[in-house]
């Protein structure tokens, strides 16, 4: 069964401070993906970042950053400098390896708010 | 950029009435899914659909779900008797091939309430 946990339900950080949203994931495959989505006040989802689980490369994109951690089943996110636009919900999510469509299975969001 | 077109953005329904939530997938997709969030809650998935039929549906996707491709270009979800509890943000989402390899692009939503 596949899990996925992001146990900070909501964060405030004031702007230009960095931010981390943890993420914890469960799975019994070895064979594996995880995924970073953006859901902003007017509610689309936006993907951010796809990693597999053979790619354990930390990666940077301008202000965000990822830390892949196989041993401890981590994906965390890291904002630095963050901005009053970066305040949006965002899910850590799941997706196995299988044959024809796969799905993703979600966390439950961490909520973050960056005050001006 | 292609993105995955929904409609209605909002719909507001009478309890027991049937519901037809439309998507439109980016054209070279192959993958098609739904997805549910209650208000405030994760993301939950419904059903995943390649060739024809579904590939994948999760418990949520009962009996009073159902979704069809009617065309080349339409992806909808039908819900047949709504009830309250269906109150909710629905997803659509489509991939180029598996979504764990190609990635998939949601659409904006289609806010439902049932009254």
């Amino acid at each position: 069964a596949q899990k996925v946990t992001q146990a900070q339900t909501e964060i405030s950080v004031v702007e230009k401070e960095d931010v981390t949203l943890d993420c914890v994931y469960e799975t019994r495959d070895t064979t594996y993906y995880l995924f970073w989505y953006k859901q902003p006040p007017s509610g689309e989802l936006v993907f951010l970042i796809r990693r597999n689980s053979f790619d354990e490369q930390n990666e940077i994109s301008g202000r965000y950053s990822w830390n892949f951690q196989k041993s401890t089943s981590s994906f965390n996110f890291t904002i630095t400098a963050s901005q009053v636009v970066d305040s949006a919900v965002y899910f850590c999510a799941l997706s196995k390896r299988q044959t024809g469509a796969n799905n993703l299975f979600f966390g439950t969001g961490t909520r973050l708010t960056v005050i001006p | 950029e292609p993105e995955v077109t929904q409609t209605p953005s909002h719909q507001v329904t009478q309890m027991g009435q049937e519901v037809i939530l439309r998507c439109v997938p980016i054209s070279n997709h192959l993958y098609f899914y739904w997805y549910r969030q209650i208000l405030g809650q994760k993301v939950e998935f419904l059903v995943s659909f390649y060739n024809n039929e579904i590939s994948e549906k999760s418990e949520i996707f009962d009996d009073q779900f159902s979704v069809e491709r009617p065309d080349g270009s339409n992806f909808t979800l039908k819900i047949r008797s709504t009830k309250l509890e269906d109150s909710a943000m629905y997803f659509c989402a489509s991939s180029e091939g598996r979504g764990f390899t190609y990635g998939y692009t949601f659409g904006s939503g289609t806010r439902l309430t049932v009254v």
